[in-house]
């Protein structure tokens, strides 16, 4: 199990530019989150969803967008990057069904994105 | 307020040393809680889950005080890989979404 992956490890982006960052896990978990870690600031959940087709917003979605084709696959895609979110972002999984519930998130190694 | 506050440390200790970080959240209906350990530059990971009655794991021990909305880890005989960023996080959710939200962290550095 290679667990939750990420693809770029590291980027630079131009203003206005667009990218899409990669996620995959293998672990068949049906929750997945994308976060963004700035220094000195707590985790902040972008999006995430609760199984394929489903998304939902997070607490700082703006300038973000989402898709779940597959159990597999989360990516992120930035529209018109602004260095506002020049950030750290990690995908993460977990595991839910009716009558079992684990909250433990598994994150990916993360992404270093720079807009300048 | 914040929803999860957590003194930033650093917190510089001898090897051998016991170090306690406390932590608050704001949400008296938080369902679940736990600590995640993050080393420089790479992501966070599950170190324990806290219990009301609380819980130990090996040198580990945590504690949940509902009332105070107060949570604590303690680590006994630090060692110099037990330097890491601690993160307090809690699920004021539950159920359907498994949100969690996530303090700060407290920085902890073990000295020779």
């Amino acid at each position: 199990n290679a667990g939750v992956t990420q693809t770029p490890k590291f980027r630079i982006l131009k203003i206005g530019q667009s990218m899409t960052l990669q996620c995959t896990q293998d672990m068949n978990h049906n929750y997945m989150y994308w976060y963004r870690q700035d220094p000195g600031m707590g985790l902040k959940l972008i999006y995430y969803s609760v199984g394929a087709g489903i998304t939902d917003k997070g607490e700082v979605p703006n300038g973000y967008n989402v898709s779940r084709s597959t159990t597999e696959d989360f990516p992120l895609r930035l529209e018109l990057a602004a260095p506002s979110q020049t950030s750290v972002y990690f995908c993460a999984s977990s595991y839910s069904s009716s009558g079992r519930t684990s909250y433990e998130q598994y994150f990916g190694p993360g992404t270093r994105l720079t807009v300048t | 307020r914040k929803e999860v506050e957590q003194d930033p440390g650093p917190f510089n200790v001898p090897e051998g040393a016991t170090v306690a970080f406390n932590c608050t959240y704001s949400n008296s209906a938080s369902q679940s809680f736990f600590w995640y350990r993050q080393d420089c530059r790479k992501e966070p990971k599950l170190l324990m889950s806290v219990y009301s009655s609380g819980n130990e794991d090996g040198r580990f021990t945590a504690q949940l005080n509902r009332a105070s909305q107060y949570i604590s880890l303690l680590i006994r005989d630090s060692k110099l890989s037990d330097s890491a960023t601690y993160l307090c996080v809690v699920s004021p959710y539950g159920g359907a979404t498994n949100k969690l939200i996530f303090g700060t962290g407290t920085l902890l550095a073990v000295q020779p």
